[in-house]
């Protein structure tokens, strides 16, 4: 079974500034997709980012970037230039490719980001 | 485009009532995910809808059932509710003609039970 780890419970940064969000997983596929969800305080789960395992280059969405290291099973999210409104509870989430239809999604527990003005 | 949305918002019950939960997939999108999320945790994957039917279920007993109509849209069924099974509950979309696309969240259910 896959499993998803984020290490970091809490995480804080000063707006304008730079913050790298850290994320394992434990796999035995060789193809599979890998996201970053974010939900604020409102609680809608929203997606961030997405990588597919196959492909060498790392995701960019604006302000941020994947670093998507294969070998060692690893997932990390940079976000750029922070702004208050990044402030949320983000989720790296696995996904195992399918021969028909959407997989399930397999979460970590989540890292809680405070973005100070 | 109408997203993923989720009725109601809130809900109180007592131990042993049975509740239902209610999602509409975000237009165009034929598969639904049910997910539960307990406070601090990530989301749980209880089980996922396709064609009517139930395709996958997650580590969750036959308490949780569901059902999908002919427009796609879903209910969540808990019978005999805990304590333990006060959490947001998210519903998800996806399109299975595109298997790996991404699935999209509503604003979730938050229950309580007494």
């Amino acid at each position: 079974a896959q499993t998803v780890t984020q290490s970091q419970p809490e995480m804080s940064v000063q707006e304008a500034e730079t913050v790298t969000l850290s994320c394992t997983y434990d796999t035995s596929e060789n193809n599979y997709y890998l996201f970053w969800y974010k939900q604020p305080p409102s609680r809608q789960m929203i997606l961030v980012i997405r990588q597919e395992a196959y492909k060498q280059q790392n995701a960019t969405e604006n302000r941020f970037s994947v670093n998507f290291q294969k070998a060692a099973k690893s997932f990390s999210l940079k976000i750029s230039d922070s702004q208050l409104g990044d402030t949320a509870m983000y989720f790296c989430a696995f996904m195992k490719p399918s021969q028909g239809g959407s997989e399930k999604l397999v979460f970590g527990k989540g890292t809680k980001l405070t973005v100070n003005p | 485009d109408a997203g993923v949305t989720q009725s109601p918002t809130h809900l109180i019950k007592t131990r042993g009532q049975q509740v239902t939960l209610r999602c509409s997939p975000k237009s165009g999108h034929d598969t639904v995910s049910w997910y539960q999320q307990a406070l601090g945790q990530g989301p749980q994957f209880i089980f996922q809808y396709y064609e009517e039917e139930e395709r996958q279920r997650g580590n969750f007993p036959d308490r949780f059932s569901g059902h999908q109509f002919p427009n796609y849209s879903s209910e969540l069924n808990v019978n005999a509710l805990l304590l333990g099974d006060s959490a947001l509950y998210l519903c998800a979309s996806s399109l299975v003609h595109r298997a790996q696309e991404t699935q999209y969240f509503g604003p979730g259910t938050r229950l309580l039970v007494l």
